[in-house]
């Protein structure tokens, strides 16, 4: 078992549908993160949380909206999407978020790869 | 601002070629360096790390020493395998960001 769990590894929804993504970690990490993987773009960073709390949103369109009930489980809901939203998403953890320190690694999950029709 | 740079991709390699992927870093403080790799249809997985200057992180046969004269984190192995086809992200963590580079994509030929 992975230290990082997404589900589902693939998701395919049309533009109008209510969706959602599911990241669990097991390694009992306090910062979650989102990433969007485009084809070739760099890894862009969605949304940050520390602690339950948001702490970076960079500059995301609100038909993504995240929830982190939890250290241990962060989501993506995705509502009325376009098409070139789709990517592989990638959710990751880390022991903090403002630590420069090399204990503070990040560990990935394997991602959920969004079809948007 | 901190920023990463590598080199772009495609590298194209024949088996047991020796391989370098160049990474090159601005910051402010001493971050800590990091090498992930990217298999086909997975996520991000670390490869390897350096906390400090003149640290030489190491595994599977890579290998990748912090230089902070000349701000690199080259990334090095002697012998590729075909196996090591991926997409090699150099990655920087800082006081409060952690900055990746593009990605470099490897091809290691039969």
């Amino acid at each position: 078992e992975t230290g990082v769990t997404q589900t589902p590894r693939h998701l395919v929804m049309g533009m109008t549908n209510k969706k959602s993504l599911k990241c669990e970690q097991h390694l009992g990490h306090n910062a979650m993160y989102w990433y969007k993987q485009s084809a070739k773009k760099p890894l862009e960073l969605m949304f940050v949380y520390n602690f339950k709390e948001q702490t970076e949103n960079n500059s995301v369109p609100s038909r993504f909206s995240p929830e982190c009930p939890n250290s241990s489980h962060l989501f993506l809901h995705l509502h009325t999407l376009q098409p070139e939203d789709s990517a592989l998403y990638l959710c990751a953890s880390s022991r903090g978020h403002r630590v420069s320190s090399g204990a503070n690694v990040l560990t990935f999950g394997a991602g959920s790869r969004l079809t948007v029709l | 601002g901190d920023s990463v740079t590598q080199m772009e991709g495609p590298v194209t390699l024949s088996e047991e070629a020796f391989l370098t992927i160049n990474c090159t870093y601005t910051a402010t403080g001493y971050p800590s360096l990091f090498w992930y790799v990217q298999y086909p249809g997975e996520g991000l997985q670390l490869l390897l790390k350096a906390t400090k200057a003149d640290d030489k992180g190491s595994n599977k046969g890579f290998e990748a020493t912090y230089r902070k004269e000349t701000t690199s984190f080259h990334l090095e192995k002697g012998s590729v395998q075909v196996s090591d086809s991926a997409v090699y992200f150099c990655a920087l963590f800082g006081e409060d960001k952690i900055i990746f580079g593009k990605g470099t994509r490897l091809h290691i030929l039969p």
